[in-house]
C-alpha cells in the first residue's frame, strides 16, 4: 500500500511561535491531501482540503490565518501553526487517497507550552 | 448533509465472544461506507469497505441502504482487536475528505 509520512512526529514549542508540519507521500502522487486535527479519545476532525498549485479549502470555524497550508508539490504538503497558543495543542494527522483507499500519516503531536 | 452517527463510544466484550460495532450514516446520494481502525500508538488504516464486500481479519460490514446502516460484526473477537474503530464516509468519488463517526472504542476481555 501507499505510505503518507509525517515530520516531525512530536514538537512542543513556546506560546506566540510558529510550527511547520510536513506531510509527504513516498510513494504516490497526490494533488490533494487532508488536514485532520484529533484531540485525545475523540474522533478526527477535518480542518483543511489541501490543494497542489492552489489555495486550500478550509472547513467552516478553521482560521486561514492561524493554520497556514501549502501545497507545493505532488507530495508534499505543509501546515504552519502560527502564533500557537496552549489551544492549539492537539494531534495532526494529514491524509490522502491512492486507489481509493486515503492513507493516514502517523500524526504529529503539537504542545504548546 | 453527510453524518455518520457511532452510538457507543465503549463497547467491551469478553474473549470469543461476538462483536457488533454499530454504525448509521445520513446522506442524500449512494456513499461509500469505510471502516477505519486505530491500534494503540499506531496510525489510522484501512480495516474494509463495502464496495469490496471482503472479510478483514474476521470482520465483515454490510451496507444496509434501507436503515442506512454499516455495522462491523465479527463472531469471535480476540484480544488483539482491542482498538479504536471508526466509520466514515464518502459521499462522492474523486478526491473529497472522509466524514468521520466519532469512533467506538472495542475492548476485549480475556
Amino acid at each position: 500500500g501507499a505510505v503518507v509520512s509525517q515530520h516531525p512526529s512530536w514538537v512542543i514549542c513556546k506560546s506566540g511561535t510558529s510550527v511547520k508540519i510536513e506531510c509527504r507521500s513516498l510513494d504516490f502522487q497526490a494533488t490533494t491531501m487532508f488536514w485532520y486535527r484529533q484531540f485525545p479519545k475523540q474522533s478526527l476532525m477535518l480542518m483543511a482540503t489541501s490543494n497542489e498549485g492552489s489555495k486550500a479549502t478550509y472547513e467552516q470555524g478553521v482560521e486561514k490565518d492561524k493554520f497556514l497550508i501549502n501545497h507545493a508539490s505532488l507530495t508534499l504538503s505543509t501546515l504552519t501553526v502560527t502564533s500557537a497558543h496552549p489551544e492549539d495543542s492537539s494531534f495532526y494527522i494529514c491524509s490522502a487517497w491512492y486507489e481509493n483507499t486515503q492513507y493516514f500519516g502517523p500524526g504529529t503531536r503539537l504542545t504548546v507550552l | 448533509a453527510q453524518r455518520v452517527t457511532q452510538p457507543e463510544k465503549l463497547l467491551s466484550v469478553f474473549k470469543g465472544a461476538p462483536v457488533e460495532l454499530k454504525c448509521n450514516y445520513s446522506y442524500s446520494g449512494s456513499p461509500e461506507l469505510f471502516w477505519y481502525v486505530q491500534y494503540s500508538r499506531q496510525r489510522l488504516q484501512l480495516l474494509l469497505r463495502h464496495i469490496s464486500r471482503e472479510s478483514i481479519k474476521g470482520f465483515t460490514a454490510d451496507l444496509n441502504k434501507g436503515e442506512t446502516s454499516f455495522h462491523l460484526k465479527k463472531p469471535f473477537a480476540q484480544e488483539e482487536d482491542s482498538a479504536m474503530y471508526y466509520c466514515a464516509l464518502r459521499g462522492s468519488s474523486g478526491n473529497t475528505p472522509l466524514v468521520f463517526g466519532k469512533g467506538t472504542r472495542l475492548s476485549v476481555i480475556a
